[in-house]
């Protein structure tokens, strides 16, 4: 079954302080990995996409990084501000056996900055 | 600014009571989707349209309609056959490349009475 698991489910860090989050996923025939910023009550906002070749792309304090050999990604947040404060949500595409392709969403880690 | 624009933002419903929220974007983008996000789980996906007038059905159909008579506009009805309603139910758009990006609306909070 095509899953994609995020850890930690939450996390809460200081202002200016580095975090890191997880997904693993099952997915395939892999085709790209994407990392959403969820504001409360907003909608989800692409922040990177990472495709098979790259490993590491950067946008901004985000930095996001992919592992196609054991299908983990990462993202890292450096120098947290009060605005990082949101759920982030990993997705996958995977390709369908005759075109199209199909999304799978993890659950999100809801992270908390404070002062 | 181009777009996604979902109405209305907080809904209330009553048990047995149909509601439709709309959904309108000008990316000029040929697919577009609805998912529902609860607590604690991804977003599921509940219909889908590729193109004008052809729809398909995601993992949760059962108790939702929908129509694509413009490609600007994708319209979910929540019928009254849907057992568990209240969610928050958010529509995108994108392009059809395999890397397309999805563009997000703000979101639609319903709540049955």
């Amino acid at each position: 079954k095509n899953q994609v698991e995020q850890s930690p489910q939450s996390l809460i860090i200081l202002e200016g302080k580095n975090c890191t989050l997880q997904c693993n996923y099952t997915v395939s025939p892999f085709s790209n990995l994407r990392w959403y910023k969820q504001d409360t009550g907003r909608g989800p906002v692409s922040l990177t996409i990472m495709t098979f070749s790259e490993n590491t792309k950067s946008n901004g304090r985000y930095t996001a990084t992919l592992d196609a050999d054991t299908k983990q990604s990462s993202l890292h947040i450096t120098a947290s501000q009060l605005s990082d404060s949101a759920s982030y949500i990993c997705v996958v595409t995977s390709i369908l056996t005759g075109g199209g392709n199909k999304l799978t969403f993890g659950t999100g880690t809801q992270l908390k900055v404070e002062l | 600014d181009g777009g996604i624009t979902q109405s209305p933002k907080y809904l209330f419903r009553k048990e047995g009571q149909n509601v439709t929220l709309s959904c309108e974007q000008n990316l000029n983008h040929d697919a577009m989707y609805w998912y529902r996000q609860d607590p604690g789980q991804g977003l599921r996906l509940i219909y889908y349209s590729q193109i004008v007038n052809d729809f398909q059905k995601g993992d949760i159909a059962e108790g939702y309609s929908v129509s694509r008579e413009k490609k600007e506009s994708f319209p979910l009805t929540v019928t009254s056959a849907q057992k568990n309603p209240t969610a928050f139910y958010l529509c995108a758009s994108r392009d059809t490349a395999y890397t397309g990006e999805l563009f997000f609306g703000e979101g639609s909070r319903l709540t049955v009475l």
